[in-house]
């Protein structure tokens, strides 16, 4: 079974409007954590969120925000007042497990690309 | 502050060759891991050093290999490529804060097989 499953390869937005781009993931660990990488045409790949499997709060950073449901194991992404540089491969990512001994093997998702209109 | 970077930016080879990629963890980041991310494909994790010790290794041959330096750079190195090691080659480091960590990425290794 998939561990990370994005459902929506492509997304389009208008600008200035907010976008969900969903994730559902699967694990039996109780401790693990849930992030969300952007990826521009250039590759590289960049952190936007984190959550934790034990943060009661929904977690924010500036224009995204993280809904963390977890008894339906979804943390889906959400994009608030989209701007076109915001156009990218958005991918969902787990941390299985508490951080022991270093490990810390990240699963992705296959990601979902975003393309925001004007 | 620099973020992770990683040498060199492109690279082409022919089938059997080696190749060695190169990464420099972000200053104070103890921990470095490395992953292939094939056209079309989320990331797929190789290795993780931690201390300059291998903590995981994700499912890829022997051909594979890796280390960590002294000042937690690393190196990824690749025997005998086969075309199907075409891919974006991504270093990411991290530094654990209480029960977060983060792994920041570099700007990857595009790597070509003739």
């Amino acid at each position: 079974a998939q561990k990370i499953t994005q459902t929506q390869p492509g997304m389009f937005v208008q600008e200035k409007e907010a976008v969900t781009l969903d994730c559902t993931y699967d694990t039996s660990d109780q401790s693990y954590g849930l992030f969300w990488y952007k990826q521009p045409s250039s590759g590289e790949m960049i952190f936007l969120i984190y959550q934790g499997s034990y943060d009661e709060q929904n977690a924010t950073e500036g224009r995204y925000s993280l809904n963390f449901q977890k008894a339906r194991k979804s943390a889906n992404l959400v994009i608030s007042a989209s701007q076109l540089g915001d156009s990218a491969m958005y991918f969902c990512a787990m941390r299985e497990g508490g951080f022991t001994g270093g490990g810390n093997k990240l699963t992705f998702g296959t990601g979902t690309q975003l393309k925001v209109e004007l | 502050d620099a973020g992770v970077t990683q040498s060199p930016t492109h690279l082409i080879k022919t089938r059997g060759q080696q190749v060695t990629l190169r990464c420099s963890p972000i200053s104070g980041h103890k921990s470095v891991s490395w992953y292939q991310q094939v056209l079309g494909q989320g990331p797929q994790f190789i290795f993780q050093y931690y201390e300059k010790e291998e903590r995981g290794r994700g499912n890829f041959p022997d051909r594979f290999s890796a280390r960590q330096f002294p000042n937690y750079s690393s190196e990824l190195n690749v025997n005998a490529l086969l075309l199907g090691d075409s891919a974006l080659y991504l270093c990411a480091s991290s530094f654990r804060q209480g029960a977060i960590d983060t792994q920041y990425f570099g700007p990857g290794t595009r790597l070509t097989v003739l």
